[in-house]
């Protein structure tokens, strides 16, 4: 099926790992992104990549980094993970000013 | 500064009873995007509709019908006949044409008991 694929579902990090979030998708679209939702709030952008190359930084950058490493994929990493970072991570894309954002399944993260 | 105000936390109704979800915003922009989004207990983000800041007219899709008036900067989202599958959580989002950051409500939680 079409859309955005992200893996992993959940993931359980002690403080101080690493891990790389992955994002996929078969849309062509240009642009992608990445948030975080925590509990009773909207979501919060992280990064994001207006096309193939770029990256720019989100509302709440500090602790990730991203890789935009061809036009389908938009990785997310946590260099050393802290329980701050717990939260749901969404991949998103978007074919800009056409449509909507289309959204991944979503990551489950915890820090402990 | 842009902002999206969703002042109502939560709203409960018996099914077949209309509800109407409020959406506020700021912008000082001309050009702009609302959005609404539809979160299921299975916690995915499901799209529903976008909207142009040129554009008035309202829209009916089904059940859903969305008020989208610049006046009172405002894009109300009502469900007609509410059905119990209809609860989930549900974001206004607001997007600038200048920028690539969607800006979030912070969700009305929707409860439809049957």
């Amino acid at each position: 099926n079409a859309g955005v694929t992200q893996t992993p579902k959940f993931q359980v990090l002690k403080t101080g790992q690493s891990m790389t979030l992955q994002c996929a998708q078969d849309m062509n679209h240009n642009s992608m992104y990445w948030y975080r939702q925590d509990p009773g709030m909207g979501l919060r952008l992280i990064y994001y990549s207006a096309s193939e190359g770029t990256t720019d930084k989100g509302e709440v950058p500090n602790g990730y980094n991203v890789s935009r490493l061809n036009k389908r994929e938009f990785s997310l990493r946590l260099e050393s993970a802290a329980p701050s970072q717990t939260s749901v991570y969404f991949c998103a894309s978007e074919a800009r000013g056409i449509y909507g954002y289309t959204f991944g399944s979503g990551t489950r993260l915890t820090v402990v | 500064a842009q902002k999206v105000t969703q002042a109502q936390t939560e709203i409960s109704v018996v099914e077949k009873e209309d509800v109407t979800l409020d959406c506020v915003y700021e912008t000082r922009d001309t050009t702009y995007y609302l959005f609404w989004y539809k979160q299921p207990p299975s916690g995915e983000l499901v799209f529903l509709i976008r909207r142009n800041s040129f554009d008035e007219q309202n829209e009916i899709s089904g059940r859903y019908s969305w008020n989208f008036q610049k006046s009172t900067s405002s894009f109300n989202f009502t469900i007609t006949a509410s059905q119990v599958v209809d609860s989930a959580v549900y974001f206004c989002a607001l997007n600038l044409d200048s920028n690539y950051q969607l800006i979030w409500g912070a969700g009305t939680k929707l409860i439809i008991k049957p």
